[in-house]
């Protein structure tokens, strides 16, 4: 079975230039998570979505992220415009969404380096 | 708030030998998870092992296992036998069980760099 895929893998762009990133979750997982990995640091929440519904954007900075999940599969994370502090790994990660452990598994992550 | 405390940011253990990296947390559930997730270079997070806080009998999986103490509020995991391939930084992560906002989300140690000796 295919894990969490995510694209792309590395992307290096200039301040105040837009940037997405995709991913693909585990097939029949009905949550997705998107984090932020600074580094040396663990990963922090940024959405998470249940099917196509955001239930979980407490920390996600609107002011120039979004986020979506149309039809319930496929997600896209958008920075616009990207400051340098964004420079990051971004790691989507997908579950079943059932009660108990619901493990998360994660993508490989896409590593964010703004110029 | 929950917090995850993992208080050495590095280790070493040679080869074949056993190694026990900690974890601290603190929150006033009583229901949760705590896991432990290897992230080698390559970045992928990998589970390593989970437990259940209403669980007394400690996770094991191979040459992994755990040293759940949930008075004390540790989560230690040990790694015998080590090979080369343990090599990779272990993050120790909680997630409340109870239902309503912030239920699913995980919240990560800082890490552990692990190193092993050949």
């Amino acid at each position: 079975e295919a894990g969490v895929v995510q694209s792309p893998r590395y992307k290096i762009i200039e301040k105040k230039q837009p940037v997405a990133f995709w991913c693909n979750p585990i097939s029949g997982h009905n949550t997705l998570y998107w984090y932020r990995q600074n580094l040396g640091q663990g990963p922090e929440l940024l959405i998470r979505y249940e099917n196509e519904e955001a239930v979980d954007d407490s920390q996600l900075p609107k002011d120039r992220f979004s986020a979506e999940r149309l039809k319930g599969v496929d997600s896209t994370l958008k920075i616009q415009p990207a400051e340098l502090g964004d420079s990051a790994v971004y790691l989507c990660a997908s579950s079943l969404g059932f009660r108990g452990p619901d493990t998360q598994y994660f993508g490989p992550g896409t590593r964010l380096t703004v110029l | 708030a929950q917090t995850v405390t993992q208080s050495q940011p590095e280790m070493s253990v040679q080869e074949a030998e056993t190694v026990t990296l900690s974890c601290t947390y603190d929150t006033s559930e009583s229901d949760y998870y705590l896991f432990w997730y290897k992230q080698p270079p390559s970045r992928q997070m990998i589970l390593v092992i989970r437990q259940e806080a209403y669980k007394q009998q400690n996770a094991t999986e191979n040459r992994f296992s755990v040293n759940f103490q949930k008075a004390a509020k540790s989560f230690s995991l040990k790694i015998s036998d080590s090979q080369l391939g343990d090599a990779a930084m272990y993050f120790c992560a909680y997630r409340r069980g109870a239902s309503g906002a912030g239920s699913y989300q995980l919240t990560f140690g800082k890490g552990t760099k692990l190193s092993v000796i050949p």
